[in-house]
């Protein structure tokens, strides 16, 4: 089954301790993202990936870090959470949108990541 | 920078009731439009697309018209269910560099027997 996995999907962590919250697709998709939800706020990009090894920043990237070292996982490190970072996490995948003007392909999203940090 | 400004929820209907979901958009160039909907304790799944002017998408009953006169793509369901329980968004991707997405804050709506 065509799938974006996201693990843990429920965490609850202190100020400072450094976490990662993986996710991993296996559709050989090329884009990866993550965005953060609020209420209120919708869904904002943190980081994003056209590639393996080609990542670059969202519209928040503070306080996050992001690797991509194979195709398919695309981690979400917080090296000192804070509770700012309390929030509901989701991965995003889709092939290269790479066909044009105003080509698109669709992005699947993991179930999310809720994230609470006391 | 690009926006998108959809109807404050909750909304909350009875089954069988039309649902209208108001989204209007800023943005540059010519972007694709997308309602996206979130069920209880799921991510999001895309619902619809349109990807350019008067273009209309529809999926499971919902339909959207890509207006770029006034900027808009609301959506619409003639007879609600249970089932469509959920939280909608509007979403568009004006296919800059990072092919963001840019989100509505959503729209809850909640549908009673």
């Amino acid at each position: 089954e065509a799938q974006v996995t996201q693990n843990p999907r429920y965490l609850i962590t202190v100020t400072g301790k450094k976490l990662t919250v993986t996710c991993s697709q296996n559709m050989n998709h090329e884009y990866m993202s993550w965005y953060r939800q609020d209420p209120g706020l919708g869904l904002r990009q943190i980081y994003y990936s056209m590639n393996v090894e080609v990542t670059d920043k969202g519209d928040v990237p503070e306080g996050y870090k992001v690797s991509r070292k194979e195709k398919r996982n695309f981690p979400l490190i917080l090296e000192s959470p804070s509770p700012n970072q309390t929030s509901l996490y989701f991965c995003a995948s889709s092939l290269y949108p790479d066909g044009g003007l105003r080509s698109y392909n669709e992005q699947f999203f993991g179930p999310g990541t809720r994230l609470t940090v006391l | 920078g690009d926006s998108v400004t959809q109807m404050e929820g909750p909304v909350t209907l009875s089954e069988e009731a039309f649902l209208t979901i108001n989204c209007t958009y800023t943005a540059t160039g010519y972007p694709s439009l997308f309602w996206y909907v979130q069920y209880p304790g799921e991510g999001l799944q895309l619902l619809l697309k349109a990807t350019k002017a008067d273009d209309k998408g529809s999926n499971k009953g919902f339909e959207a018209t890509y207006r770029k006169e006034t900027t808009s793509f609301h959506l619409e369901k003639g007879s609600v269910q249970v089932s469509d329980s959920a939280v909608y968004f509007c979403a568009l991707n004006s296919g800059g560099s990072n092919y963001k997405l840019t989100f509505g804050k959503g729209t809850l709506l909640t549908v009673n027997p």
